[in-house]
């Protein structure tokens, strides 16, 4: 069974803290892992990850990918107030029918007190 | 663009009873994706279309959930009846024709369903 193991399930730090976020998977065909950030519903898409080593990067926020240790992190410099969240990750894998589906970790709880 | 959307936001219901949810996703998307999230887990799919036919329903509870896409669009997520472990956030998610990369998929708001 595809499996995708997320740490620490929460964290709390202070505002200006950097953090970094674990995700390790177990899936049978790999097709790209992609982090997600949960403010209150609806998961919203930061980034995707199809090859090793290369880091993504979007503001404070980075990833990387290491296919052979078969993980990624999240790492979130000069952490804000807006940061707290649950954070998602996610692996692409095939699905039944010949399509791709997302197999999700639980998420880490990320609390940023001022 | 207008984003996914589903309806409606909220809903309690007793066990044993029936519901029904709705989503209308991204216009022109042609996957469509039923998650159920439990408190503190990931989201867990449920079953996914490609236009109105389903892709993958293996996570599926068929005793006692059902959800049709009729003409290609919208969707319906049903679960009759209902049991106490059914209480959960529903979300429904959409991603275009190009999308061989599922990072495409659009989340809606979400239905939270409380069974007491």
């Amino acid at each position: 069974e595809d499996k995708v193991v997320q740490s620490p399930l929460s964290l709390v730090v202070h505002e200006g803290d950097t953090v970094t976020l674990n995700c390790s998977y177990e899936v049978t065909n790999f097709r790209s892992l992609l982090w997600y950030k949960q403010e209150k519903k609806a998961p919203t898409f930061l980034f995707m990850l199809t090859s090793s080593g290369i880091e993504k990067k979007s503001g404070r926020l980075s990833s990387i990918l290491d296919k052979k240790e078969l993980f990624s992190i999240l790492n979130i410099t000069a952490t804000q107030t807006g940061d707290s969240a649950v954070y998602l990750c996610a692996v692409e894998v095939p699905s039944q029918g010949g399509s791709e589906k997302l197999v999700f970790g639980k998420g880490t709880k990320l609390t940023v007190n001022p | 663009e207008a984003g996914v959307a589903q309806s409606p936001r909220y809903k309690i219901i007793e066990k044993r009873q029936s519901v029904a949810f709705w989503c209308n996703p991204i216009s022109g998307h042609a996957t469509l994706y039923w998650y159920q999230q439990i408190l503190g887990q990931g989201p867990k799919l449920l079953i996914q279309f490609q236009n109105n036919g389903v892709v993958d329903d293996s996570q599926l509870p068929k005793d006692r959930f059902s959800a049709e896409r009729l003409k290609g669009v919208d969707s319906t997520l049903k679960i009759q009846p209902a049991k106490l472990e059914d209480s959960a956030v529903y979300l429904c998610a959409s991603s275009g024709t190009s999308a061989d990369y599922s990072y495409e998929q659009y989340f809606g708001p979400g239905t939270r369903l409380t069974v007491t």
